[in-house]
């Protein structure tokens, strides 16, 4: 287990309801990357924060938003859900976030999007 | 742009098989890293390797070996003697070496069924 733990688990939504997931980080990390992953398809980066600011973000349209706290757990919050949300939703921690550090991911949040 | 090209969607095979599974990347940069992860089905994303571009020997841990090719632009993963446990995803993965907003490019993954 790599540390980093994500809640809820699973989530059911409607069309144009709002919703946050949850990221506590593995201890020492101060960095938190978002990805999404749909169904049989490889994760897509989302977002990143280092120290509670945001330091990159993927190709996501602004109802994609997040946060992070002086404990460095994050949040992803999705407003105006759509059918397309539908997905996994991992979170992943890291030290500094740059491109030569692994990740620990957590088991994410399975969003449906009804 | 970064992109990362794993073929293979999925594989099947019997235990005890060798079986590998394949990656191509593309990217400007010079300087970059290479990434394998295994997706069990309880979703966490395990790390397995990490290579540098600088890097190219091959890399061998236990039963899992890593052919890393710079001319074709390849990354490959062997598992010799495959074990039912072996069953997962498996996605390559390309990072930038010195960006922050680090931001891994992932491949679609293979899926990989190891049969008793």
């Amino acid at each position: 287990e790599t540390g980093v733990t994500q809640s809820p688990t699973h989530l059911i939504k409607t069309r144009g309801q709002q919703v946050t997931l949850r990221c506590s980080s593995q201890s020492g990390h101060n960095t938190v990357s978002w990805y999404q992953q749909a169904l049989g398809q490889g994760p897509q980066f989302i977002f990143q924060y280092y120290r509670e600011e945001e330091n990159g973000r993927g190709n996501f349209p602004p109802r994609f938003s997040g946060l992070q706290f002086p404990n460095y757990s994050s949040e992803l919050n999705v407003n105006a859900l759509e059918l397309d949300d539908s997905a996994l939703y991992l979170c992943a921690s890291s030290t500094t976030g740059t491109g030569f550090e692994k990740l620990f991911f957590g088991s994410g949040t399975q969003l449906s999007v009804l | 742009a970064q992109k990362v090209t794993q073929a293979q969607t999925e594989i099947s095979v019997v235990e005890k098989e060798d079986v590998t599974l394949d990656c191509v990347y593309e990217t400007r940069d010079t300087t970059y890293y290479l990434f394998w992860y295994k997706q069990p089905p309880s979703g966490e994303l395990v790390f397995l390797i990490r290579r540098n571009s600088f890097d190219e020997q091959n890399e061998i841990s236990g039963r899992y070996s890593w052919n890393f090719q710079k001319s074709t632009s390849s990354f490959n993963f062997t598992i010799t003697a495959s074990q039912v446990v072996d069953s997962a995803v498996y996605f390559c993965a390309l990072s930038e070496a010195y960006n922050y907003g680090q931001n891994f490019v992932f491949g679609p993954g293979t899926r990989l069924s190891v049969l008793p």
